[in-house]
């Protein structure tokens, strides 16, 4: 089982570029997220998307924009670069109808580095 | 006040000994609770939910304490692979999922 795939795993950017994270999610899901993880700090929500069609904001919006292609996809951009965003970045998705209790599957992670 | 407290460790433990982790959270409305594990370089997985009555999965046990807001994981006889980071979750029934920043945890042989 593929469950959250999402690609590419590391990448390095110079300060300025742009570069987009591409997602998907083989497991039915409705709801899909882009969470960013630092030392010390925990998992933070970029962005979000409750189903297909929609997105909404998270916790560090700024710098990013996320496109819900189709129900399976979720991919997250980065226009222009910046040093604070050389982060671990997880794609995930759940079903809050499942009765699961929302339960979060995550992909393997994107490592990005931005010089 | 972070909306979801853990002790970040690092507890060091040897093979076979019993260790609890506590998790406090500041949302008195949340409505569903877990525990993730991280291994080094990898994604968060889901180890178990948390249910108000306490539940167990083999060596782990998980208590809720609603009116304390108090998350527990007690993981018995711990194995050199349960070495990990242990992320205490909260969820308030929509799409706030709120992840605690971890307590790492080292068996040793």
């Amino acid at each position: 089982n593929a469950g959250v795939t999402q690609t590419p795993k590391f990448q390095v950017l110079k300060t300025g570029q742009s570069m987009t994270l591409q997602c998907a999610q083989d497991m039915n899901h409705n709801s899909m997220y882009w969470y960013r993880q630092d030392p010390g700090m925990g998992l933070r929500l970029i962005y979000y998307s409750a189903s297909e069609g929609t997105t909404d904001k998270g916790e560090v919006p700024n710098g990013y924009n996320v496109s819900r292609l189709n129900k399976r996809e979720f991919s997250l951009r980065l226009e222009s670069a910046a040093p604070s965003q050389t982060s671990v970045y997880f794609c995930a998705s759940s079903d809050p109808d499942r009765g699961d209790g929302n339960t979060i599957y995550f992909g393997e992670g994107s490592w990005l580095t931005v010089v | 006040r972070k909306e979801v407290e853990q002790d970040p460790g690092p507890f060091n433990v040897p093979e076979g000994a019993t260790v609890a982790f506590n998790c406090t959270y500041s949302n008195s409305a949340s409505q569903s609770f877990f525990w993730y594990r991280q291994d080094c370089r990898k994604e968060p997985k889901l180890l178990m939910s948390v249910y108000s009555s306490g539940n167990e999965d083999g060596r782990f046990t998980a208590q809720l304490n609603r009116a304390s807001q108090y998350i527990s994981l007690l993981i018995r006889d711990s194995k050199l692979s349960d070495s990990a980071t242990y992320l205490c979750v909260v969820n308030d029934g929509g799409f706030k999922t709120i992840f605690g920043a971890g307590t790492r945890l080292f068996v040793k042989a």
